[in-house]
């Protein structure tokens, strides 16, 4: 029953290098979300999900971009990172036939932009 | 749109005083009311929730009942432990134009309870 899992949990990279975030959830859920969250800022959503093969822009999208070519996988990409994507991103799934239901989180990815 | 303002942290305790963590929401529709909890280093996690006026969630000795004359889903808890120090976030679940649930958190409250 591993819920949310993302991969990896720190990181450090340089000015102008590129990754992926990776999240998979073993819940059979639709929705699939990525935050970043900063101090004093709470959590912003950056993209989100409502199925496999779909995406969608959420609050700030810029400089990212994403994935969902399986339903359980949700893929966050930096092309070029830059300092100010400092923060600790996590992801969350969801149920969404039912608004009641809540997100489950993942436990986060600590990422460090130098 | 759709919001949630919670009270400022962060929020210090003596153990076994009582708690109150004030949230109150504006939305377009009839959302669903939750609170998330976050323990340092950690994810969210769903700590309660209320779908309808007037229904109470509880867990783990917190409970929030939805005012919806108030507008407002207030955090409670009789008696914190030094475990309870956490950050409390505050969400709503409502629907957004496209007709997908969209979920507005508020910017969360550091509890610290002290021995």
């Amino acid at each position: 029953n591993a819920g949310v899992t993302q991969t990896p949990k720190f990181r450090v990279l340089k000015t102008g290098q590129s990754m992926t975030l990776l999240c998979a959830q073993d819940m059979n859920h639709e929705y699939m979300y990525w935050y970043r969250q900063d101090p004093g800022m709470g959590l912003r959503l950056i993209h989100y999900s409502v199925g496999e093969g779909t995406t969608a822009k959420g609050e700030v999208p810029d400089g990212y971009n994403v994935s969902r070519l399986k339903k359980q996988n949700f893929l966050l990409g930096l092309e070029s990172a830059a300092p100010s994507q400092t923060s600790v991103y996590f992801c969350a799934s969801s149920y969404q036939r039912d608004r009641s239901y809540g997100y489950t989180f993942g436990s986060g990815t600590r990422l460090t932009v130098v | 749109g759709d919001s949630v303002t919670q009270m400022e942290g962060p929020v210090t305790l003596s153990e076994e005083a009582f708690l109150t963590i004030n949230c109150t929401y504006t939305a377009t529709g009839y959302p669903s009311l939750f609170w998330y909890v976050q323990y340092p280093g950690e994810g969210l996690q769903l700590l309660l929730k209320a779908t309808k006026a007037d229904d109470k969630g509880s867990n783990k000795g917190f409970e929030a009942t939805y005012r919806k004359e108030t507008t407002s889903f207030h955090l409670e808890k009789g008696s914190v432990q030094v475990s309870d120090s956490a950050v409390y976030f505050c969400a709503l679940s409502d629907r957004d134009s496209g007709g997908y649930q969209k979920v507005t958190f508020g910017t969360g409250t550091k509890l610290q309870v002290i021995p």
